[in-house]
């Protein structure tokens, strides 16, 4: 257990179907990172939060939309998605962005499947 | 742009004995981190290892060493007495030294250990 709770660990959903997934860190970190993991390709990192604040969108489309109400909380809005965006997400917490070389601790993930 | 490489899709290995999995990596910076993570079949990302590319002295973590070759750009993973619980994917992962956030990912070894 790493201490980075991620719920639910599946989803199935519609295209058209609005669902969001959400992530806890009992570490006390300050960062918090969404990232993407694909069948037969490297992690993608998607969003990075210090603080509360966004400081790293890596271009992802508007149809994922993330929330980050404290330092302990990330939510991921999905809506209208896409097959190709079927994926595992992982969210992942760190003490904070500002020092390199920092650790990262990883969720269990949410495994997605969008029909 | 970092890039790591990881040549081995699957590797196998008996119970008890040493495996090494290969990493490549290309980068023009001289003050970087590079990472070992071991996602199991519960699918969390676990750290393993981690070398700090200004100390020459290779990293190791119980049963787990890596030699790091600056100049050839290398950072294997080697696993001594291997335990059917090493059975995970493994990825190397690099970082600048500046932002730790930006994780570039490999695409990953499958590890299997046979009884």
């Amino acid at each position: 257990e790493t201490g980075v709770t991620q719920t639910p660990r599946h989803l199935v959903m519609g295209m058209t179907n609005k669902k969001s997934l959400k992530c806890e860190q009992h570490l006390g970190h300050n960062a918090m990172y969404w990232y993407k993991q694909s069948a037969k390709k490297p992690l993608e990192l998607m969003f990075v939060y210090n603080f509360k604040e966004q400081t790293e969108n890596n271009s992802v489309p508007s149809r994922f939309s993330p929330e980050c109400p404290n330092s302990s909380h990330l939510f991921l809005h999905l809506h209208t998605l896409q097959p190709e965006d079927s994926a595992l997400y992982l969210c992942a917490s760190s003490q904070d962005t500002g020092r390199g070389g920092e650790k990262l601790f990883f969720g269990s993930g949410t495994q997605l499947s969008v029909l | 742009a970092q890039t790591v490489t990881q040549s081995q899709p699957e590797m196998s290995v008996q119970e008890a004995e040493t495996v090494t999995l290969s990493c490549t990596y290309d980068t023009s910076e001289n003050n970087y981190y590079l990472f070992w993570y071991k996602q199991p079949p519960s699918r969390q990302m676990i750290l393993v290892i981690r070398q700090e590319a200004y100390k020459q002295q290779n990293a190791t973590e119980n049963r787990f060493s890596v030699n790091f070759q600056k100049a050839a750009k290398s950072f294997s993973l080697k696993i001594s007495d291997s335990q059917l619980g090493d059975t995970a994917m493994y990825f190397c992962a690099f970082t600048s030294g500046g932002s730790n956030y930006k994780l570039t990912f490999g695409k990953g070894t499958l590890l299997t250990v046979n009884p």
